[in-house]
Parts: structure tokens; C-alpha cells; sequence
């Protein structure tokens, strides 16, 4: 398997532009993760899905931010309109069940200017 | 709540040093899990090892070890004979029992010095 799989791996951005981030989880893997991870909060668990329902999505920061899993291996994290404070590496992480150890993706490092 | 603290922010060793990395953790459930990660300077996040709170044995895989103490509430990591390729950011996370949002520490940045 190829792992969990990101897209972009680099996003620069202009304030208030659209911004949608990618990932292809693990096959067979039921749960799927987006983490934000900043130096100032470190890694952060923005909202988790469990055969492709959004189970939590107390950790999105507002409404700016949603994230969808039309099916079983795709999911994306968008944010509309984007700032400059969401500037950050935003992973996707998969797992068989929810206390196995998560395979995370590559990360994309999001820039917004 | 839950919550992981890694006091140690940075850490740097000589090859071939033995080194351990302190995590300590708290949580009001008696069931849980603990996990460690690993983040290499390309940045990817790579899973270590789980370890579930009904389980207190210590666990070894070739060089790396992890010594889990309930009393104390540490499940910390041993590298031994360091070796340069180890150098790299290590998380020490938390799970527990019907509540997915596995909590992160802030980190250890390992570096080890040839």
C-alpha cells in the first residue's frame, strides 16, 4: 500500500482566497483524521471520521473550515476564506480502528500571505 | 481531561549515548492508550508503538524500549546506542476509551551528534 496519500505538499495562498486540501487513506482503513500542527499549539485534532460520517469536529477552529468524505478514500479539508493565522502543516491520518496507531500522510504545509 | 507533558523540549546526545525521553500523562479513565511517534526532519509522522493501559510490561524493539508505569503515570522511551539517524522530533500521545481525540505533548527534539 502507498500509505496515506496528501495533496499539495506545499500551498502558498493569498488572505481570503479558498483553500482545499486532500487525502487518500490507507485502504480497508475505517478511520480518518485531520491534525493542524503549528509551533505555538502544536498538533491539533481538527475532526475524525469513521467509515466516511464525521464522528467529532469539536477541534475546527470555525466556521471557515469544513471537511467532507464522500467515500471511503478520499477526504478533503477546505477553508473559506483562508488567513494568514491558518497558516500551518495540516496531516491526514488513517487507522483501523480508532485506538490503533494512526498512519499519517506527508502533511501539507499551508501558507497564506 | 487528558493531557501529555514532554518537559524535555530538547535534547542532545553523542553517537552511541544511550538516551531516554520523559513523558508523563494524565487522564481520569482507567482504560487508555499510549502511543509514541516519531517526526523526522522530512516531517512525516511515523507511528512507534501502542500501549494499552492493562498492559504494564515494558517493551523492547532493537534499540528502542519503553518503560510504561502506571503508579507514576510515565510511559517513557529509551534509544539505546544512538545513532545519528534517530535525530528527530518524538511525540508521546494519549487516547482514551470512547473519546477518539488523541492528545499530543509538545514534542522532544532529539539530536544526536556524530
Amino acid at each position: 500500500d502507498a500509505g496515506v496519500i496528501q495533496s499539495p505538499r506545499h500551498e502558498v495562498t493569498e488572505m481570503g482566497q479558498e483553500v482545499t486540501l486532500r487525502c487518500k487513506p490507507i485502504s480497508g482503513h475505517d478511520y480518518l483524521f485531520w491534525y493542524r500542527q503549528t509551533m505555538m499549539r502544536g498538533l491539533e485534532l481538527l475532526i475524525y471520521f469513521n467509515n466516511n460520517v464525521p464522528i467529532d469536529d469539536s477541534g475546527m477552529p470555525e466556521d471557515r473550515f469544513s471537511a467532507k468524505m464522500p467515500n471511503a478514500s478520499f477526504s478533503t479539508l477546505k477553508i473559506q476564506p483562508s488567513e494568514p493565522r491558518d497558516s500551518a502543516v495540516y496531516f491526514c491520518a488513517s487507522s483501523l480502528d480508532e485506538y490503533y496507531g494512526y498512519t499519517f500522510g506527508s502533511g501539507t504545509r499551508l501558507t497564506v500571505v | 481531561a487528558q493531557k501529555v507533558t514532554q518537559a524535555q523540549t530538547e535534547i542532545s546526545v553523542v553517537e552511541k549515548e544511550d538516551v531516554t525521553l520523559d513523558c508523563v500523562y494524565e487522564t481520569r479513565d482507567t482504560t487508555y492508550y499510549l502511543f509514541w511517534y516519531k517526526q523526522p526532519p522530512s516531517g512525516e509522522l511515523v507511528f512507534l508503538i501502542r500501549r494499552n493501559s492493562f498492559d504494564e510490561q515494558n517493551e523492547i524493539s532493537g534499540r528502542y524500549s519503553w518503560n510504561f508505569q502506571k503508579s507514576t503515570s510515565s510511559f517513557n522511551f529509551t534509544i539505546t546506542a544512538s545513532q545519528v539517524v534517530d535525530s528527530a522530533v518524538y511525540f508521546c500521545a494519549l487516547t482514551q476509551y470512547n473519546n477518539n481525540d488523541m492528545r499530543f505533548g509538545a514534542g522532544t527534539r532529539l539530536t544526536v551528534k556524530p
